[in-house]
């Protein structure tokens, strides 16, 4: 099955700074990369995802980039807020891209 | 995207007993997927919910110890059986967006504490 590796666990910023979160994954024939965000005690909720036939995307102060051929993907963070503050995942679907499998999280903090 | 309410949203359980777990759709899914999010750690896929078949479970997760319902393509239940205290974490729902859009939506979790 699919494979998700996330870099790195915890990432301290000082407000205004970007941050770079970096995941790698395993099968090829994953063609779907989300990115969630959980604040303590709620739900995952999806700030981007993207799809294998675009190599970036931007939403406001995010993006996500992609390479196939080194199967990693990152999201990037620019202009950082207190409100950023949270655990990210990453999460890629494998072989027949249904279910998720999720990266290990990694912990941003805003330094204000 | 779909909306999914899931209950109870916490509950606090003696060891041995059974807990089960409810999630419904606004919107009819194909598959429903159930995942444990243990303290301070990352979301694991339980098994995957079709209506009218058995569910799919992953390494490690049983059916006799994670029973799962689907008796129709909005609502899905899991039960956890015969609780320890190493089963306490946090229980969610999830489904895939509706058709045309991206992503997949969770349901708020149940919180589940076994003493």
């Amino acid at each position: 099955g699919e494979n998700v590796e996330q870099h790195p666990s915890t990432l301290s910023v000082q407000e205004g700074d970007s941050a770079v979160i970096k995941c790698t994954y395993s099968d090829s024939a994953s063609n779907y990369f989300p990115w969630y965000k959980q604040e303590l005690g709620k739900r995952p909720q999806l700030i981007i995802d993207i799809r294998s036939n675009v190599g970036e995307k931007k939403d406001q102060r995010i993006a996500v980039t992609l390479n196939k051929t080194a199967k990693h993907f990152s999201l990037h963070i620019t202009e950082t807020q207190p409100e950023d503050s949270a655990v990210y995942f990453c999460a890629a679907p494998g072989f027949g891209n249904e279910k998720l499998t999720f990266g290990t999280g990694t912990r941003l903090t805003i330094i204000p | 995207s779909a909306v999914i309410s899931q209950k109870p949203s916490r509950d606090i359980c003696q060891r041995g007993t059974s807990l089960t777990i409810q999630c419904q759709v606004d919107s009819q899914v194909t598959m429903m997927f159930w995942y444990r999010q243990q303290p301070g750690q990352s979301l694991t896929l339980i098994a995957t919910a079709n209506q009218g078949s058995e569910a799919t479970y992953e390494s490690g997760f049983v059916i006799d110890k994670f029973p799962i319902s689907r008796p129709n393509l909005t609502f899905s239940t899991l039960t956890v059986s015969n609780m320890s205290p190493e089963d306490s974490s946090i229980y969610l729902c999830s489904v895939e967006a509706l058709m045309g859009a991206h992503g997949y939506t969770f349901g708020s979790g149940t919180r589940l504490t076994v003493v």
